[in-house]
C-alpha cells in the first residue's frame, strides 16, 4: 500500500540555521513522483517541487535542497540558512504512475524559525 | 494567469444548514480535487473529476456530502445538513491533464468552514 511518512511533527529553529524536513514513503511501484509542498501561515498550498523515481540526483534551488535515496524510500528537503519567512508546514507527497491522479500526502512537518 | 479560484473564503454556519462551496479550476486543466484539511486528519482526498466525471468519490466522508463539476470551469462541493464536525478548511485543486504521470496539483486558497 502507498503511505507517506512525515515522523516530524513540529521543528523549531532560530534564523539561519540549518533544517532538514523528513519524508518516507511507501510504494509498490516501480515509477513514481514524489512532491513538496509549503503551506504558510496564510493557507495556501504551494508547490515546491517534483521528483521521478528514476532521478536520484539531488536538487539545489537556492537555499533549498533535496535529497531522494530509493534504497531507504527517503525524500527529504533541506532548507539553509532559514529565514523567519520559512515559517510554515510542509507537506511531502507520493504519485503513482498506476494511479497518477491522485496525491498521497504526508501529514505535515510545522516549522517555525524564530528571529 | 489566473489560479484555483475558491468561494466563499469564509463561510459560518449552523448545524442543519446547507453550504455549497465553490471552485473554479486554472483554465485548461482537465483534472479537479476537493480536499479536506483539518488538525485531526490533516489533509484529505474527498473526490476528485476528470472532464468533469466524478472519478474517485472513495473519501467523501458520508451521503450529506455531494459534489459535481457541470462544466470544466466550474464545481461544488454541498453538505446537507451540515454538523459541527464539517468544519474544516476545504481546498479545491486543479491539475493539467488525467492519467500524466508527475501531475502537479495547483490548489485554490481554501474555504474555511465552521459549523455551529
Amino acid at each position: 500500500a502507498q503511505k507517506v511518512t512525515q515522523a516530524q511533527t513540529e521543528i523549531s529553529v532560530v534564523e539561519k540555521e540549518d533544517v532538514t524536513l523528513d519524508c518516507v514513503y511507501e510504494t509498490r511501484d516501480t515509477t513514481y513522483y514524489l512532491f513538496w509542498y509549503k503551506q504558510p501561515p496564510s493557507g495556501e498550498l504551494v508547490f515546491l517541487i517534483r521528483r521521478n523515481s528514476f532521478d536520484e540526483q539531488n536538487e539545489i534551488s537556492g537555499r533549498y535542497s533535496w535529497n531522494f535515496q530509493k534504497s531507504t524510500s527517503s525524500f527529504n528537503f533541506t532548507i539553509t540558512a532559514s529565514q523567519v519567512v520559512d515559517s510554515a508546514v510542509y507537506f511531502c507527497a507520493l504519485s503513482e504512475v498506476l494511479n497518477t491522479d491522485k496525491l498521497i500526502f504526508g501529514t505535515g512537518t510545522r516549522l517555525q524559525v524564530f528571529p | 494567469d489566473a489560479g484555483v479560484i475558491q468561494s466563499p473564503r469564509h463561510e459560518v454556519t449552523e448545524m442543519g444548514q446547507e453550504v455549497t462551496l465553490r471552485c473554479k479550476p486554472i483554465s485548461g486543466h482537465n483534472s479537479l480535487f476537493w480536499y479536506r484539511q483539518t488538525m485531526m486528519r490533516g489533509l484529505e482526498l474527498l473526490i476528485y473529476f476528470n472532464n468533469n466525471v466524478p472519478i474517485d468519490d472513495s473519501g467523501m466522508p458520508e451521503d450529506r456530502f455531494s459534489a459535481k463539476m457541470p462544466n470544466a470551469s466550474f464545481s461544488t462541493l454541498k453538505i446537507q445538513p451540515s454538523e459541527p464536525r464539517d468544519s474544516a478548511v476545504y481546498f479545491c485543486a486543479s491539475s493539467p491533464k488525467p492519467g500524466l504521470a508527475g501531475n502537479e496539483q495547483f490548489f485554490g486558497p481554501g474555504t474555511r468552514l465552521t459549523v455551529l
